[in-house]
């Protein structure tokens, strides 16, 4: 069975400009959620869709959005870039109340 | 608020021998799951092992053994007969009970880098 995949793997943007990450979950996983990891931290919350459906945000300003579509699979959004959002951004895919699967990751570089 | 404390931030361990990686945690909440996830350089996140908080036994998968103290709010892991391909960093995460506000919510520790050497 095909685990999580994420798009792009590697993105570099500049500052101010907006960017997309995809994210598909395992099948039949109708629960996405989005983490943003800089480099030598843990992973941050950032959303949580069930059901097409926001289920759970962190706290993280509005530049972010997210949505899932009908087949349960994910974009998050981040508008105005900034320096600091460079970070790996991880997907994960559950079925309600299991363990998380995880994605490859997105990382993305901002100048 | 839910927190999770890894006071380790290296560890080496010799391989064939036994490491414990350490785990504190905060919550209010009396339901709440603990996980532990390897992280190798490629990035991907993998999970090891689990245990909720109402679990009677310690929760054990292959080498991987979590050691759950309730009452101390511990819940640190133990690799047995650590092989190279077990260097990598480790993060210890809880999950709050489902149908809360954030639903399924991981909140990370800051993670414990294992080095394993021949």
């Amino acid at each position: 069975d095909a685990g999580v995949t994420q798009s792009p793997t590697h993105l570099i943007k500049t500052r101010g400009q907006h960017v997309t990450l995809r994210c598909s979950p395992i099948s039949g996983h109708k629960s996405v959620s989005w983490y943003q990891q800089v480099l030598g931290q843990g992973p941050q919350f950032i959303f949580q869709y069930y059901e097409k459906e926001e289920r759970g945000r962190g706290n993280f300003p509005d530049r972010f959005s997210a949505r899932q579509f009908p087949n349960y699979s994910s974009e998050l959004n981040v508008n105005a870039l900034l320096l600091g959002d460079s970070a790996l951004y991880l997907c994960a895919s559950s079925p309600p109340g299991y363990e998380q699967y995880f994605g490859p990751g997105t990382r993305l570089t901002v100048t | 608020a839910q927190k999770i404390t890894q006071t380790q931030p290296g560890m080496f361990v010799q391989e064939k021998e036994a490491v414990t990686l350490d785990c504190t945690y905060d919550t209010s909440d009396p339901s709440y799951g603990l996980f532990w996830y390897k992280q190798p350089s490629s990035g991907e996140m993998i999970f090891l092992i689990y245990q909720g908080s109402y679990d009677q036994q310690n929760a054990t998968e292959g080498r991987y053994s979590l050691n759950f103290q309730k009452a101390r709010k511990s819940a640190n892991l133990v690799i047995s007969a650590s092989q190279l391909g077990d260097s990598a960093m480790y993060f210890c995460a809880m999950r709050e009970a489902a149908g809360g506000t954030s639903y399924g919510k991981l909140t990370f520790g800051q993670g414990t880098i294992l080095t394993v050497h021949p």
